[in-house]
């Protein structure tokens, strides 16, 4: 079960984008579309900000969006506010012998 | 407002055993799949366990099969973790969360604030 790849930190300016890439094999995030992504503020419990790609759960912001292509799932931000600065991971089915991976974590920082 | 409550956390000496409990509350438990995630101190989150809600199917990362073990009792909604043969190596923050499983498409919705486990002589 390895896990996912994703660049240690990212940054932008408040109002800027920035994107997230999460790498993954066929096996995981290539083979199936159970690619979701977690907000993480230290000290708190983690939240679900995307599921099945591109899903956003209800009560997160439009800022927010996900998308994949082949093997990496990408989460954007939009707007980038300072509240948004956090640890992010994304995370993927991987099989039945696998179960599912997470990714190392990106942690982004508004400038 | 569903809540998740972990307990059961502690230290404990290479080889010893822990059960963590997870309580839930504020919405249907028998009908969601639950997860235990783990955080290591260098921040990683590993997938450890999951079960569906209906405890007919369960998952294990290949780091803890044959030592944890994962169960539910319904009907106090709480979730379990039968830790046995603990290493140094299982040291981490472990949530609950909500979720897991086909029926949520693998994701968590929700997730505990976490309990400590700390494997150490």
């Amino acid at each position: 079960q390895s896990a996912l790849t994703q660049p240690p930190s990212a940054s932008g300016s408040p109002g800027q984008s920035v994107t997230i890439s999460c790498t993954g094999t066929s096996s995981d995030v290539g083979g199936f579309n159970y690619v979701s992504w977690y907000q993480h503020h230290p000290g708190k419990a983690p939240k679900l900000m995307i599921y099945e790609v591109s899903k956003r759960p209800s009560g997160v912001p439009d800022r927010f969006s996900g998308s994949k292509s082949g093997n990496t799932a990408s989460l954007t931000v939009s707007g980038l506010q300072a509240d948004d600065e956090a640890d992010y991971y994304c995370s993927s089915y991987a099989g039945s012998n696998n179960f599912a991976v997470f990714g190392g974590g990106t942690k982004l920082t508004v400038l | 407002e569903v809540q998740l409550l972990e307990s059961g956390g502690g230290l404990v000496q290479p080889g010893g055993s822990l059960r963590l409990s997870c309580a839930a509350s504020g919405f249907t438990f028998t009908t969601y799949g639950m997860t235990w995630v783990r955080q290591f101190p260098g921040k990683g989150l590993e997938w450890v366990s999951a079960m569906t809600g209906n405890a007919a199917s369960t998952w294990y990362a290949d780091s803890v099969k044959g030592r944890f073990t994962i169960s539910r009792d319904n009907s106090k909604n709480t979730l379990y973790l039968q830790m046995n043969s603990l290493r140094a190596a299982d040291t981490a923050v472990y949530y609950c969360a909500k979720g897991g499983g086909f029926s949520s498409s693998w994701a968590l919705d929700y997730w505990g604030q976490g309990t400590l486990v700390t494997v150490s002589s």
